[in-house]
């Protein structure tokens, strides 16, 4: 079965700060992949994704994330965070032939004055 | 913008007794996710359609919990003799089928407290 993982439940930045979040997936072929973010009482909001081609991928909102194989790896990073962007992000992946993401247990990003 | 809505939004209810949510999807999207979220998690799939074909269940699914998409539009989602263990978020997401980029838009939830 397909996992990802998110090591970090809590992430603190300063505001202006640049922030990496990581996600590690499990799945033997290339899958699909998600960046969402989650604001307090709502859904969740798609900021990228990666299918093909470009391992770097640009998002909503000023968010890019760059998808290794070597590393099983499709790390989100934006190179300025605003207080706005405090929220719960989460990694999700499928596999080609399924229609069924798989989601992190997300990352907490706490931004500070 | 119609986006997929989900009522109601919060639900308190009492150990025992049955509850429904109701999902409506974006009017274009033939797939639709049931997802259940508690707190510090990250959503965990429970079920989905296409049009009105259920086509897969997780085991988290008990025998309590029924979910049906009529006619392929709105959907719901129905937990009888609901337990403390049952409160969470429950979420429903959309998505053009295959050939389409796949990616799932969601609803804003709906809370349910199990008293």
């Amino acid at each position: 079965a397909q996992s990802v993982t998110q090591p970090d439940i809590h992430i603190t930045v300063s505001e202006g700060a640049s922030l990496e979040l990581r996600c590690n997936y499990s799945y033997g072929a290339t899958p699909y992949l998600f960046w969402y973010v989650q604001s307090p009482g709502q859904g969740l909001q798609l900021l990228l994704k990666y299918f093909s081609g470009d391992t770097l991928v640009q998002g909503i909102k000023g968010f890019e994330a760059e998808f290794k194989r070597s590393q099983s790896s499709f790390n989100l990073r934006k190179p300025s965070v605003h207080w706005s962007d405090a929220a719960e992000y989460f990694c999700a992946s499928r596999g080609e032939g399924s229609y069924i993401p798989t989601f992190g247990r997300g990352t907490s990003l706490i931004v500070h004055p | 913008d119609t986006g997929v809505s989900q009522n109601p939004r919060h639900k308190i209810t009492k150990r025992g007794q049955n509850v429904t949510f109701r999902c409506d999807p974006i009017s274009e999207h033939n797939r639709l996710y049931w997802y259940r979220q508690t707190l510090g998690q990250g959503p965990e799939f429970l079920t989905y359609f296409q049009n009105e074909a259920q086509l897969e269940k997780s085991r988290l699914l008990s025998d309590r919990f029924s979910a049906e998409r009529p006619k392929g539009s709105f959907s719901t989602l129905e937990i009888q003799r609901t337990e403390q263990g049952d409160s969470a978020m429950y979420l429903c997401a959309s998505s053009l089928g295959q050939g389409r980029t796949g990616e799932l838009f969601f609803g804003e939830g709906s809370r349910l407290t199990v008293l």
